[in-house]
């Protein structure tokens, strides 16, 4: 099945940087979901853009997504001490009616103060 | 509201152990449900999803199985634990009825270790 990869695995940053961290992904997609755990923890819903979005936002995360380039992109901006958390692409498949979401391996965002 | 419900948060078993997680959602009606599991630095790997009581369906072949015995109840069991089921399972639903475009809401977590 397909799966997004995301890159890089891991990020240091400090407080107040802006953080970037992309997801790319095989085969075509109805929809892309992003999602943060925190150590320990389950899976929170940050934002889904769909495959016909190319942009979207909420609070201080952008998403974009490029269909073309089969890859989707997740900044937060002025990031926080509390923004440390592992951070997860997810796609479903648009040929594979009834799959469930296919998560990638993550990448683990360090904010430091 | 809606809330998921997953328990224990941690167990420690011997091989050959048999198991049973358990998961169940309030404040909806006809969830998809869904356990995934986590080894230690590793993405989530889909288990099992369900659309429906008695409607499951197995994403990778190994010794656990799921039921759902009720619409908002999930259960997760083997017969004989390995070494290799050790990890982090997650539970999670999202809002039912043959879509496949919304969130999942995930529970906390069972962390199961097997010795």
């Amino acid at each position: 099945s397909q799966q997004g990869e995301e890159d890089p695995q891991a990020l240091s940053i400090q407080e107040g940087e802006n953080a970037t961290m992309n997801c790319s992904y095989k085969t075509s997609i109805n929809n892309l979901q992003w999602y943060r755990q925190n150590s320990g923890r389950g899976l929170v819903h940050l934002i889904l853009i769909r495959s016909n979005e190319r942009e979207k936002h909420s609070g201080r995360l952008r998403v974009t997504l490029d269909t073309s380039k089969k890859s989707s992109s997740l900044l937060i901006t002025a990031s926080r001490a509390a923004d440390t958390a592992s951070y997860f692409c997810a796609t479903d498949a648009e040929d594979q009616a009834g799959t469930a979401l296919i998560f990638g391996k993550g990448t683990t965002l360090s904010v430091s103060s | 509201s809606q809330t998921i419900h997953q328990w224990p948060a941690t167990l420690v078993q011997p091989v050959g152990s048999p198991l049973s997680l358990e998961c169940t959602v309030e404040g909806t009606s006809n969830p998809n449900l869904y356990w995934y599991r986590q080894a230690a630095g590793r993405g989530l790997q889909l288990l099992f999803y369900s659309v429906g009581i008695g409607q499951i369906s197995s994403e990778v072949p190994q010794n656990l199985s799921a039921s759902r015995p009720q619409d908002r109840q999930f259960i997760l069991s083997s017969k004989k634990l390995l070494l290799s089921d050790s990890g982090f399972y997650l539970c999670a639903w999202s809002a039912g009825r043959g879509r496949w475009d919304s969130p999942l809401h995930f529970g906390n977590g069972t962390r199961l270790t097997v010795t």
